[in-house]
């Protein structure tokens, strides 16, 4: 079917307040991953799912940053009381089984904290 | 965890040959070396994937050497299209049980000029 795809496609938020983003992966895809990308910068790998477990969440900047994944399909990330540095591209990527595979990549959620 | 370094940037004229070299000294056993291109505002694009000596498809060439500790994109002939940045990926990197990572390199910037 379609390709990865993420919601929303641009957020601006205030400072303190939490923020929800969407990620659909390719269908039938097991594995999902979550990437961050500042201004300029390169990718920061956040978490991996393989199916709706996250076997290693050292990735996540900081306790105000969360994730799921549900029904092994799509998958939230959560920031709660953002902070101007949360400001950011947020990519999600799927493959077909696990790390080793190609991940394909969704257009992003550009977050921006005011 | 598998530490990659690339250059910040590269420039080419079009039709020429582009190397664009990843070092990873303490790449894991496991690991596998992939590299990805990225267009503005857009999320990164599988280009070519290898564990080690030679991989080729129709778009790119993977050289890496038997002490895996580097890897090398080849580019043929590009074209203006293929300004872009480029990054190099290895992994997985596991750093426990049940623990998993996967390490970006900070993306070379190819420029290519007419």
């Amino acid at each position: 079917g379609a390709g990865v795809s993420q919601s929303p496609s641009n957020k601006v938020t205030e400072k303190g307040k939490d923020v929800e983003l969407r990620c659909d992966p390719i269908s039938g895809h097991t594995a999902l991953y979550w990437y961050r990308q500042s201004l300029g910068q390169g990718l920061e790998f956040l978490i991996y799912f393989q199916g709706n477990s996250a076997p290693d969440k050292s990735g996540l900047p900081s306790d105000r940053f969360s994730a799921e994944r549900t029904g092994g399909s799509v998958s939230t990330l959560t920031i709660q009381r953002t902070q101007q540095e949360d400001s950011a591209v947020y990519l999600c990527a799927s493959s077909d089984l696990g790390y080793q595979e190609t991940q394909y990549f969704g257009p992003g959620t550009r977050l921006l904290v005011l | 965890l598998a530490k990659t370094t690339q250059p910040i940037s590269m420039d080419s004229y079009e039709g020429q040959e582009v190397n664009i070299t990843c070092s990873h000294n303490n790449i894991a056993t496991n690991d596998y070396i992939t590299w990805y291109q990225q267009f503005p505002s857009q999320g990164p694009r599988f280009i070519i994937q290898g564990y080690k000596t030679k991989v080729t498809n129709e778009v790119a060439s993977l050289f890496i050497p038997a002490d895996r500790k580097s890897s090398t994109l080849s580019l043929p002939r590009v074209s203006l299209s293929d300004t872009a940045v480029y990054y190099c990926l290895v992994g997985p990197s596991y750093s426990g049980a049940g623990s998993y990572q996967l390490t970006f390199g900070k993306g070379t910037k190819l420029s290519v000029i007419p």
